[in-house]
Order: C-alpha cells, then structure tokens, then sequence
C-alpha cells in the first residue's frame, strides 16, 4: 500500500539556518510525491511536486526536494530559513489520483 | 487569487443539527472533488471522493449516512454532517481537481464545532 511518513513532528530552526523536514514513502510502483504548506487559518498550497523527470524538485519560496530511490525517501529542503517559513509542512503521495498525506510536520523558525 | 472557495470557514452548531459546507471551483470545472477531516496536530484524513453527477466513493470507516456529499454542478461539491455531535468537531477541507491542467487545488478549510 502507498503510504509516507514524515519523520519528527515539529522541527525548529533559527532563522538563515537550513531547513530539512524529513519524508518516506513506501510504494510498490514509482509514485507521485508531493510537499504541501499549510499557513495559520490557510488551506494547503503546493509546494512542489515529483512525478518521475528530474530528482531534484524545485518548488515555490526557495524549497526543494529530492527523490532518492535507494532510501526511498523525499526530503524537503531550503537552505537558509526566514520567518515567514513557519507552517504545517505535509508529504503526500498519489494513490490512484488520491492524495494519502503524511502526519505533517510543524516547522519553527527562531529569529 | 483563490481557485477553490470553500464556505463557512467557521460554523458552530447545536449537538443534533445538520451543517452544509460547501465547496466550489471558481474559474474551471471539476468533475472530481476530496473531503478531508483535519484533527488537530493530525494530518489530513481523505473521507470521500466526491464525483459530479454520481454517487461520492467513500473511504473505509468514514459513514456516508453521516457525512453527505452532493456534488450536482461542475463547479459544486457540498458536505453536509447531519446531526452534528461533538466528536464530529474538527477542520474540513476540500479539494478540487482540474484534471486537463493535472492540478489539485485546495480549499481554505471549515472549522466545525459542536457544542
């Protein structure tokens, strides 16, 4: 069955620090993998998306993430964290044209 | 601007009293909407699948009698919790797929609380 996991969930940063939220998929077939933001009282944006062309995925506001089959995870990255960063980060993968999100993670940013 | 209204953002009801939440695409038409129940700290549980001019596919566990989902236009899907309770208090979202264009877009989200 297509499920992920993200791994921690809240992570904080101090601000200009790199931010890495952790996500791994399990999956029999290659997936489609996405990151999610969700802002306070916002519903969820698209960050950025992997459906089988480059690895390494670039997204909105300075993140991006790489699939790494070997470990089959997706990690999002950014490497310098501003304030305005802090939200509910969720890993998703497609199940039939369904999308089966991850616990979420919160992430903190400290000035 | 915002592809996917959803309305209320926030409602309070009586235990025992039915909400309409309703979500609409605004500038493209989805023949196919998702329900998802957000508890807090938690993440994003798909309830149902709501398809324009059929019955809405539900996901094991989630009740359809409880939770109706009518999705009579293009461009409208309505959930609609009947005799609300307390345990059903939680934030609701829906999405809407434009499928030509391969997107998913998401409402803002309801807050439901039963008193």
């Amino acid at each position: 069955a297509q499920s992920v996991t993200q791994l921690g969930s809240h992570v904080s940063v101090s601000e200009g620090a790199l931010v890495l939220l952790r996500c791994n998929y399990s999956s029999s077939v290659p997936p489609y993998l996405f990151w999610y933001v969700q802002y306070p009282n916002q519903g969820l944006q698209l960050l950025l998306k992997y459906t089988s062309a480059a690895t390494l995925v670039k997204g909105i506001n300075g993140f991006e993430a790489e699939f790494k089959k070997s470990e089959t995870s997706f990690h999002l990255t950014k490497p310098s964290a501003h304030m305005s960063d802090a939200a509910e980060f969720f890993c998703a993968v497609d199940k039939g044209g369904k999308l089966i999100f991850g616990q979420g993670t919160e992430l903190s940013v400290k000035p | 601007g915002a592809v996917v209204s959803q309305h209320p953002s926030r409602v309070i009801c009586k235990s025992g009293t039915s909400v309409k939440i309703e979500c609409r695409s605004l500038d493209f038409q989805a023949t196919t909407m998702f329900w998802y129940r957000q508890f807090p700290k938690k993440s994003l549980m798909l309830m149902a699948t709501s398809n324009e001019g059929s019955k809405a596919t539900y996901e094991q566990g989630v009740e359809k009698d409880k939770f109706l989902i009518n999705h009579a236009s293009l461009t409208l899907s309505t959930l609609t919790v009947t005799s609300a309770h307390p345990e059903d208090s939680s934030f609701y979202i829906c999405s809407a797929l434009d499928a030509p264009n391969e997107k998913l877009f998401f409402g803002s989200g309801t807050q439901l609380s039963v008193l």
